[in-house]
């Protein structure tokens, strides 16, 4: 069983929709990244959070520490959004990230 | 540089014959890891170096993989007697030391074993 899972797995929405994408896990971190990753590119990393919420551009994350939980919203999607979006955590102590599965987005015109 | 640099971008292999991956990680990073991302699986740990040293190589899977850095900067992730299971992307990232510092990822070495 994943430590990390990731909510939906795939998501497809319109233009202009907005989109939220979910990661729970399931013990004590320092910290929570969203990474980016575009059909046969790399890794680009979104956020890292350790408390409340970040924001850049149309992009948000928030992180709640007590429930174990954090989500992705992207506002005003647009096709240029379709990645796969990977949520990881690195555990309290620890130096490796451990990822999530995933969610695999697609933005139509 | 500028960011993670890894070569190749794609190996073709033999089964049997054994590779080398580099990673030349951003300049000042003292953390360089290794991680793996097989077709439709998650990515994977496979190696953390602190400076020089590996103090976390729990994620190689088998005996035939083995990695090293000098000069706490350029890394080379070896497997020996490569398999078809191997075919992979191989992503190598690096960051400034602490628990609250942005990983960067490199293009990733995309490996197949034919």
């Amino acid at each position: 069983k994943n430590e990390v899972e990731q909510s939906p797995q795939n998501l497809t929405a319109q233009e202009g929709e907005f989109i939220t994408i979910n990661c729970s896990y399931s013990v004590g971190i320092s910290a929570l990244h969203w990474l980016q990753q575009h059909p046969g590119g790399g890794i680009v990393s979104l956020f890292m959070l350790s408390s409340g919420k970040k924001k850049h551009g149309r992009l948000i994350a928030t992180i709640n520490i007590q429930e174990k939980h954090s989500s992705l919203h992207i506002t005003a999607s647009h096709p240029r959004d379709s990645a796969v979006y990977i949520c990881a955590v690195r555990w309290r102590g620890g130096n490796k990230l451990v990822f999530g599965a995933g969610t695999i987005l697609r933005v139509k015109s | 540089g500028a960011g993670v640099s890894q070569s190749p971008s794609n190996k073709v292999t033999e089964k049997g014959k054994d590779v080398e991956l580099r990673c030349d990680p951003i300049s000042g990073h003292t953390a360089l890891y290794w991680y793996r991302q097989s077709l439709g699986q998650g990515l994977e740990f496979l190696i953390y170096f602190q400076g020089n040293s590996a103090p976390d190589k729990s994620g190689l899977p088998s005996d035939r993989f083995s990695a090293e850095r000098t000069g706490g900067s350029v890394s080379t992730l070896t497997i020996q007697r490569t398999q078809q299971e191997d075919s992979a992307v191989y992503l190598c990232a690096s960051s400034l030391m602490g628990p609250n510092t942005e990983a960067f990822f490199g293009q990733g070495t995309r490996l197949t074993v034919v």
